[in-house]
């Protein structure tokens, strides 16, 4: 079992305040994970990832946290902002050449 | 650069016909992936080129045929469309020794 979860398929924030993106997945084997971040009209572009070997990874207003125990990844956005308005991916390498993805979340920031 | 480009960008088909979705990198990346996005199935992948000569089955494969015509270019066939392959397709690439991949902006397929 390979999957990769993701089941707020919706969030609406205040512009300002944090966002917590849920992301779970199945297989204790996977040792890597990526977030894509997709506006409409566009394709998905990497935002931040982080390895089975960390339990956080941070750049600028991005943290990701895994808890591999409970395997279960989070991304924070914080402090949100408009431009933050997109649909979020959550993915892991299944092998050295493909990744699985999660449903997505689409993210509204509210001014 | 121009990264990932993917031609073209809208087509609307009908049942049987044919048609071949057109990709293309210029990072010199050795893998090349094709997905579908369908509404709340997240990116599903078709077909990938782990390298120029080589092709393998994704997830949903299919309906679908590819080409790894050099290591710029890889294109989709659909052979004889059918309406479940309405989707938003994207190709995408990257270095074999990274994570990360670099998508196209996307083709809209419609299948009447």
């Amino acid at each position: 079992d390979q999957q990769v979860k993701q089941n707020s398929p919706s969030l609406s924030v205040q512009e300002g305040r944090i966002s917590i993106l849920n992301c779970d997945y199945t297989n204790s084997m996977f040792d890597y994970f990526l977030w894509y971040k997709k506006y409409p009209a566009e394709g998905p572009t990497f935002l931040i990832s982080i390895s089975s070997i960390k339990d956080k990874n941070e750049d600028g207003r991005f943290t990701v946290f895994l808890n591999k125990s409970a395997k279960h990844l989070s991304l924070h956005i914080v402090p949100s902002q408009p431009g933050d308005s997109a649909v979020y991916f959550c993915a892991a390498p299944i092998d050295y050449d493909k990744v699985i993805f999660g449903p997505g979340t689409s993210l509204s920031v509210i001014p | 650069n121009a990264g990932v480009t993917q031609t073209p960008k809208f087509q609307v088909l009908k049942t049987g016909q044919s048609m071949t979705l057109q990709c293309a990198q210029d990072m010199n990346h050795n893998s090349m992936y094709w997905y579908r996005q369908d509404p709340g199935m997240g990116l599903r992948l078709i077909y990938y080129s782990a390298s120029e000569g080589t092709t393998d089955k994704g997830e949903v494969p299919n309906g679908y045929n590819v080409s790894r015509l050099n290591k710029r270019e890889f294109s989709l066939r659909l052979e004889s469309a059918a309406p479940s392959q309405t989707s938003v397709y994207f190709c995408a690439s990257k270095r074999t020794a990274n994570r990360e991949q670099f998508f196209g902006p996307g083709t809209r397929l419609t299948v009447l």
